[in-house]
């Protein structure tokens, strides 16, 4: 059974803080994704990645970095967070690149810049 | 890049009946198209897919059909339940990658019992 865990269901920050936001799963999963989920805009890609070191910049990339360091797990960095990006934020795991696989995801992280 | 739009953005129907729910794609290469549902405080999780060499797939009460030359493709979800009632997502991968997916905006549906 694939799990994926989020460091925190919960986050209060202020505008300018560094805030790491970490994801782990336990399957040898080789991609790894972020995202942020918000209301009428569905799930939106931030970075992916598909091997340690390795990373892609997806849709919303701005404002965001990304670390995988090891396989197993990922790391979103916000810089210097502000307000527009408080927000409800998803880590994905998927297989392997060789086929369409399942993307399976965490259990959310709220993140609140205040 | 890939855009995704997905209608409509709720719905609400009567136990027992039928729901349907339509995305469109841009992105003629695409060529996986799955379904993701979220329930309230939980993870989106995966219900159906469909690959771009089939028609239609079935599982249960929940069906896909995909219409490549339209680039369209539908949820079809037969005598509903209350435990229907949640976030449904399409989605579809861009040309060129396995892994990455580009999702719709989201249907919020609600079963009235």
């Amino acid at each position: 059974d694939v799990k994926v865990t989020q460091s925190s269901r919960y986050l209060v920050k202020r505008t300018g803080e560094k805030v790491f936001l970490e994801c782990v799963q336990d399957m040898d999963h080789e991609n790894m994704f972020w995202y942020r989920q918000d209301p009428g805009l569905g799930l939106r890609l931030i970075y992916f990645s598909y091997d340690v070191k390795m990373k892609e910049k997806g849709d919303i990339p701005e404002g965001y970095s990304v670390s995988r360091e090891k396989k197993e797990r990922f790391s979103l960095i916000l810089e210097s967070a502000s307000t527009n990006q408080t927000s409800m934020y998803l880590c994905a795991s998927s297989l392997s690149q060789a086929v369409y696989n399942e993307q399976f995801f965490g259990p959310g992280t709220r993140l609140t810049v205040l | 890049g890939e855009n995704v739009e997905q209608h409509p953005s709720t719905l609400s129907v009567q136990e027992g009946d039928s729901a349907v729910i339509k995305c469109t794609y841009s992105d003629s290469a695409s060529n996986y198209f799955p379904w993701y549902k979220q329930e309230l405080g939980k993870r989106p999780q995966l219900i159906i897919d469909i690959r771009s060499n089939v028609g239609e797939k079935k599982d249960q009460r929940i069906a896909v059909t995909l219409n490549k030359t339209a680039k369209h493709f539908s949820l079809h979800i037969t005598e509903t339940q209350p435990e229907d009632s949640a976030v449904y997502f399409c989605a579809a991968t861009p040309s060129g990658s396995a892994r990455q997916l580009t999702f719709g905006s989201g249907t919020q549906l609600t079963v009235l019992p």
